[in-house]
């Protein structure tokens, strides 16, 4: 069925470390991979997003890769600062109607001066 | 100034009413979308809408409903029928659907005493 799977839910880092988020998706025909942040209690924006002909993307301190293969994509942020602290949420549309966006269950990541 | 519109930011209701969360957005967006977060299980699709006059039920529909009688315009009702409804409640909109970029409300959040 429709499933992305996130990994792992909570994530602390020392500041200026690097942090990784991972998805798995199940549907192969799956085309749009974003990731949103979500800093408490507002409201979740997107960051960085990836389709499915292309293997990385990158954005300063942030990146995404995906493998198709496997199906998998990852979040990368380098050089880890406190604003950094947030929910992140990986999502994946699905190829039987594109209008279908699923969310990861997200990440608690917490960056400590 | 533009943007989507959730109210009220606050609900209280008793158990056995039925209630309606609004969301409105003026970014002429076709796509609108219901998702429901709750601690650990991310961000769950309940409805969403394509266009006005259509929408298609998302992974947790069950005791909720929806119209999309014009384009700026996507109420949910939280019926009788929903057994666990105190939830945090987000309605986004879309240009292009689930391949591009989600613009969240801030959220509703609906307490049933």
């Amino acid at each position: 069925g429709e499933n992305v799977e996130q990994h792992p839910s909570t994530l602390s880092v020392q500041e200026g470390d690097s942090a990784v988020i991972k998805c798995t998706y199940s549907d192969s025909a799956s085309n749009y991979f974003p990731w949103y942040k979500q800093e408490l209690g507002k409201r979740p924006q997107l960051i960085i997003d990836i389709r499915s002909n292309v293997g990385e993307k990158k954005d300063q301190r942030i990146a995404v890769t995906l493998n198709k293969t496997a199906k998998h994509f990852s979040l990368h942020i380098t050089e880890t600062q406190p604003e950094d602290s947030a929910v992140y949420f990986c999502a994946a549309t699905y190829s039987s109607n594109t209008g279908k966006l699923i969310f990861g269950q997200g990440t608690t990541l917490q960056v400590k001066p | 100034d533009g943007g989507i519109t959730q109210s009220p930011k606050y609900l209280f209701r008793k158990e056995g009413q039925n209630v309606t969360l609004s969301c409105e957005q003026n970014l002429n967006h076709d796509a609108m979308y219901w998702y429901r977060q709750d601690p650990g299980q991310g961000l769950r699709l309940i409805y969403y809408s394509q266009i006005v006059n259509d929408f298609q039920k998302g992974d947790i529909a069950e005791g909720y409903s929806v119209s999309r009688e014009k384009k700026e315009s996507f109420p949910l009702t939280v019926t009788s029928a929903q057994k666990n409804p105190t939830a945090f409640y987000l309605c986004a909109s879309s240009s292009t659907g689930g391949t591009g970029e989600l613009f969240f409300g801030e959220g509703s959040r609906l307490t049933v005493l």
